[in-house]
C-alpha cells in the first residue's frame, strides 16, 4: 500500500544545531506540504512543493527551508534550531492542485529543541 | 490574510450528548474539508463539501456548508468514546493552499 513515512519519529536537539526531518512517500503525488502543529494554533503550513525543484513558503517558514530533488522527498531542514521550533512537524501530500483533492498526513515528527 | 477560526477550542460532552464544532473563514472557501486526529496520531480525512449549501451525512456524523461558503459545522449525534480526539476543518482558498482552523477538541466521557 502507499504510505508516507516520516523519519526520525522523534528528535532532541540543541538551539544552534542545524536538524533534516525526512519525508518519503510511495503514493506519486505531485504536492508536498509540511506543517508544524502547535497548542492553539491547529495545523501551519511551513513549505510546500507542486512538483520536482519546485518549492514555496508557507506562513511561517522563516528558520526552515526545503529541497525537492525527487517526487518521493520532500526534506525539512531547520537551519539553526530554535526553542521556539519545537513541535511536532507533519509532512502531507495530495495528487495534485485541484481544490477537490484531499491530503494524506504522515505519522508526524515531534521535535525538542533545548 | 486569510484565516479560518473554529470554535469552541474544547468541548467535554457525556457519553450520549451531542457535540458540535463550528468554522467560519474570513474569505469564501473553494471547498471545505474535515480532518479527525485522535490522540497521538495524525489527522485523518473524513470529507470534503464543495457545494454551498451541501449536507452530507457519515453514520452519526452531519456536516454542512454555508450557503455564501464561508462556513461550514460538524455535528456528532450520541457521541460515543470512539469520538474522542481533536476535529479540524481545513478551507481551500483560490491558490489551492489548505487553511487550517485551529480545531476543536473533544472529550467523552463513559
Amino acid at each position: 500500500d502507499a504510505e508516507i513515512t516520516q523519519s526520525p519519529r522523534h528528535k532532541i536537539t540543541e538551539t544552534g544545531r542545524q536538524v533534516t526531518l525526512a519525508c518519503h512517500q510511495t503514493w506519486n503525488h505531485n504536492n508536498m506540504f509540511w506543517y508544524r502543529q502547535d497548542l492553539g494554533h491547529g495545523l501551519r503550513l511551513i513549505h510546500y512543493s507542486y512538483g520536482v525543484h519546485d518549492t514555496n513558503k508557507g506562513e511561517v517558514s522563516d528558520g526552515y527551508s526545503v529541497s525537492r530533488s525527487n517526487t518521493e522527498d520532500l526534506p525539512l531542514t531547520l537551519e539553526s534550531a530554535a526553542s521556539s521550533q519545537t513541535s511536532v512537524y507533519f509532512c502531507a501530500t495530495r495528487t495534485s492542485g485541484s481544490p477537490t483533492d484531499t491530503q494524506y498526513f504522515g505519522p508526524g515528527t515531534r521535535l525538542t529543541v533545548l | 490574510g486569510q484565516q479560518v477560526m473554529q470554535i469552541p477550542q474544547y468541548q467535554h460532552v457525556q457519553e450520549g450528548e451531542d457535540f458540535t464544532t463550528y468554522c467560519n473563514s474570513s474569505t469564501t472557501l473553494s471547498n471545505i474539508q474535515w480532518y479527525k486526529q485522535r490522540p497521538g496520531g495524525h489527522p485523518v480525512f473524513l470529507i470534503q463539501l464543495v457545494k454551498s449549501g451541501e449536507v452530507k451525512k457519515q453514520k452519526r456524523l452531519t456536516f454542512q456548508f454555508g450557503e455564501a461558503k464561508k462556513n461550514s459545522s460538524l455535528h456528532i449525534t450520541a457521541t460515543q468514546t470512539t469520538d474522542v480526539g481533536t476535529y479540524f476543518c481545513a478551507g481551500q482558498s483560490n491558490t489551492g493552499k489548505l487553511i487550517f482552523g485551529q480545531g476543536t477538541t473533544l472529550q467523552v466521557k463513559p
